[in-house]
């Protein structure tokens, strides 16, 4: 079984839409959390933490629900740009191994 | 500030051949790890490092070595390739803090194909 899951996608929404993913882990002792974005053929790119109390960044809000075990990114007023693949990471307790789930794929369209 | 950088950006091998990719950072990171990501499979670390001197494994070590004699670079050494090498290499460095952890900054890759 894998540490994190996601559902690949993908995701395909209209521009201005609001669209939600959400990420299982699967380790209870999992501590840190992260969203990251990856472009078709680039490196990912740290999006944002998502913090006990979840956070907001602009269009971006990221929540940790631990007794359900998954986090989730939602991104409302969808653009264009947002087209890539999001990644969702999990620190287990060994401070030094970061899980990545396999990505999820989102298409804005005009 | 170039960040992570890693070369080449793309090798073509002969099965059975070894060679060396290069990962170098100028953010003074104390952190630094090797992952694979291929389709279907998201990213697999490899080795990590959390100072000159120390390394370790990651979740798919068989096949890779790596060494750390400086904070600025990590290289990562395919012994033998094999097709199943076949497949996108990141270097990643973060730094390691009290608190709050830190996020990855990855490299641009290196597209290696094993034939």
């Amino acid at each position: 079984r894998k540490e994190v899951e996601q559902d690949p996608g993908p995701f395909n929404v209209p521009e201005g839409a609001t669209v939600a993913f959400n990420c299982t882990y699967s380790n209870s002792a999992s501590q840190s959390f992260f969203w990251y974005r990856q472009d078709c053929r680039k490196e990912p790119k740290l999006l944002m933490s998502v913090y006990s109390s979840g956070n907001e960044d602009g269009r971006f809000t990221a929540q940790l629900n631990r007794a359900s075990q998954y986090i989730s990114l939602l991104i409302r007023d969808s653009k264009l740009s947002d087209s890539a693949t999001y990644l969702c990471v999990a620190r287990i307790y060994n401070f030094n191994k970061f899980y990545f789930g396999s990505g999820t794929k989102l298409n804005v369209k005009p | 500030n170039a960040g992570v950088t890693q070369t080449p950006k793309f090798q073509v091998l002969k099965t059975g051949q070894s060679m060396t990719l290069q990962c170098a950072q100028d953010m003074n990171h104390e952190y630094m790890s090797w992952y694979r990501q291929d389709p279907g499979m998201g990213l697999r670390l490899i080795h990590y490092s959390v100072g000159a001197g120390i390394t370790d494994q990651g979740e798919v070590p068989n096949g890779y070595n790596v060494s750390r004699s400086t904070t600025e670079d990590f290289p990562l050494r395919l012994l033998s390739a094999a097709p199943s090498q076949t497949s996108v290499y990141f270097c990643a460095s973060r730094e390691i803090g009290q608190g709050n952890d830190y996020g990855y900054t990855f490299g641009s890759g290196t597209r290696l194909t094993v034939v």
